[in-house]
């Protein structure tokens, strides 16, 4: 079945890199995600990747996809405080939902 | 370019009743996806809405009902609410031709007592 498995916590101190890690079932998901919830709010789309990719980058954020082991991977570069959120891994599903992780709350310390 | 809007963002109701919660897409866009939220399940997917037709449906029962208005606005209803109903409600628009990118709202927290 689809199925999208991350861990659930992740701490790190200010200034280091983040890397949140995912991994999927689905391998004719055409795209994966990443996507950002803070406290009482929605989701929000952070970055994707076209499954043909191994790797993109936008600014602090680097996405690295490894196809052969459904392995998906979110880094952020120079952690700050206000990347305190959960981050939820998705990729498409055969009815072109989004099948959801259950989140990585990223922890950020002074 | 005024992001997705959710209405109410908070509601509160008795088991046994009946809800309605209305979602307004980005401008342009013409398909919206309704999730629930929950700390056991997570993120579920309920039902895809494109056009005014339903494209996709997720394993809900068929107390959880949607539509789609001329407008794109949609709505879902969920009848004789139960306990574990108790939710966050998000719904999210994409624009069609770029389907796969899905912009969410604030989401509705719905608490049933």
């Amino acid at each position: 079945g689809e199925d999208v498995e991350q861990s659930l916590f992740l701490s790190v101190r200010e200034g280091d890199s983040s890397v949140i890690n995912c991994t999927y079932t689905d391998s004719s998901s055409t795209y994966l995600y990443w996507y950002k919830q803070e406290p009482g709010a929605g989701l929000q789309l952070l970055t994707y990747i076209f499954s043909n990719m191994d790797m993109k980058q936008d600014q602090r954020l680097t996405v690295l996809l490894n196809k052969k082991d459904k392995h998906l991977s979110l880094r952020i570069a120079d952690t700050q405080t206000g990347d305190s959120a959960i981050y939820f891994c998705a990729e498409t599903g055969s009815q072109g939902n989004l099948i959801f992780g259950k989140g990585t709350k990223l922890s950020v310390k002074p | 370019k005024a992001g997705v809007t959710q209405t109410p963002r908070y509601l509160i109701k008795t088991r046994g009743q009946q809800v309605t919660l209305s979602c307004s897409p980005i401008s342009g866009h013409r398909s919206v996806s309704w999730y629930q939220q929950t700390p056991g399940q997570g993120l579920q997917f309920l039902f895809e809405y494109f056009s005014e037709t339903q494209r996709n449906k997720g394993n809900f029962p068929g107390r959880f009902s949607g539509r789609q208005f001329s407008n794109s606005r949609s709505e879902m209803n969920v009848s004789t609410l139960e306990l574990g109903d108790s939710a966050l409600y998000l719904c999210a628009s994409s624009s069609g031709q770029v389907r796969h990118e899905q912009y969410f709202g604030p989401g509705t927290r719905l608490t049933v007592t």
